[in-house]
């Protein structure tokens, strides 16, 4: 059974750090290329970040570039994003979905992030 | 990052069918189509629809999903309380090199 299990969200001021995790099982994790999509409460989704499955390439969407860095560690059968400089319109439930072709197909239950003072 | 542009809401009766629209561009719709994804409140999403509209296992025959140009469409019928639900396209842009979605399309069913 795939699972995917996120972790590491929490409270955090303003210009602070974060740096989510998502522990992944059931699949060859190394065989996929996996995503963080977030949603802030009460709003839609947005796709956050993209890795490949072999970490040559990463994507990122503009209101985190610069920002955020996504990272993975296929020995561990993890996903890792780093986000710094984190604002209040960062604040949403961030999501880790593992993708197949290009459709996101399985998802974590999400970890929340809020920012705030 | 521009989104796909679905309706915010759609109602049908029970029984009845309903057809939420995704609308992108060249880009991305027109591009490799967009997938579909159902949304229960205070559940992550759940894929209901490859972009090339095939649907993943388990999946009931009642959603279906296709494409014509820069819009993509899902179909539902036979309408049940369960598909009470937000409803997502997302789609590759290769004009911004990522993901886009759609706002969303909360299906009241009656």
């Amino acid at each position: 059974e795939v699972q995917l299990v996120e972790s590491g969200g929490g409270l955090v001021k303003p210009g602070g750090s974060l740096r989510l995790s998502c522990a992944a099982s059931g699949f060859t994790f190394n065989n996929y290329a996996m995503n963080w999509v977030r949603q802030a409460p009460g709003k839609g989704l947005e796709w956050v970040s993209s890795i490949t499955h072999s970490s040559s390439h990463t994507y990122y969407a503009d209101s985190v570039k610069g920002r955020f860095a996504i990272s993975r560690d296929n020995a561990e059968n993890s996903l890792f994003l780093q986000m710094n400089n984190l604002r209040a319109d960062d604040s949403a439930l961030y999501f880790c979905a593992r993708e197949t072709s290009g459709d996101f197909d399985y998802w974590g239950q999400g970890t929340l992030v809020t920012v705030s003072s | 990052q521009a989104g796909l542009t679905q309706p915010p809401s759609v109602s049908k009766d029970s029984r009845q069918t309903a057809t939420l629209t995704c609308t992108g561009n060249s880009n991305n719709v027109g591009y490799q189509g967009a997938s579909w994804l159902q949304q229960h409140q205070g559940h992550p999403p759940k894929l209901l629809s490859y972009k090339n509209n095939d649907r993943p296992s388990g999946v009931s025959e009642r959603f279906s999903a296709s494409r014509s140009g820069n819009t993509a469409s899902l179909t539902i019928t036979g309408l049940q309380p369960e598909d009470e639900a937000d409803y997502y396209c997302v789609a590759w842009d290769t004009s911004l090199s990522g993901k886009v979605f759609g706002g969303g399309t909360k299906l009241t069913v009656l």
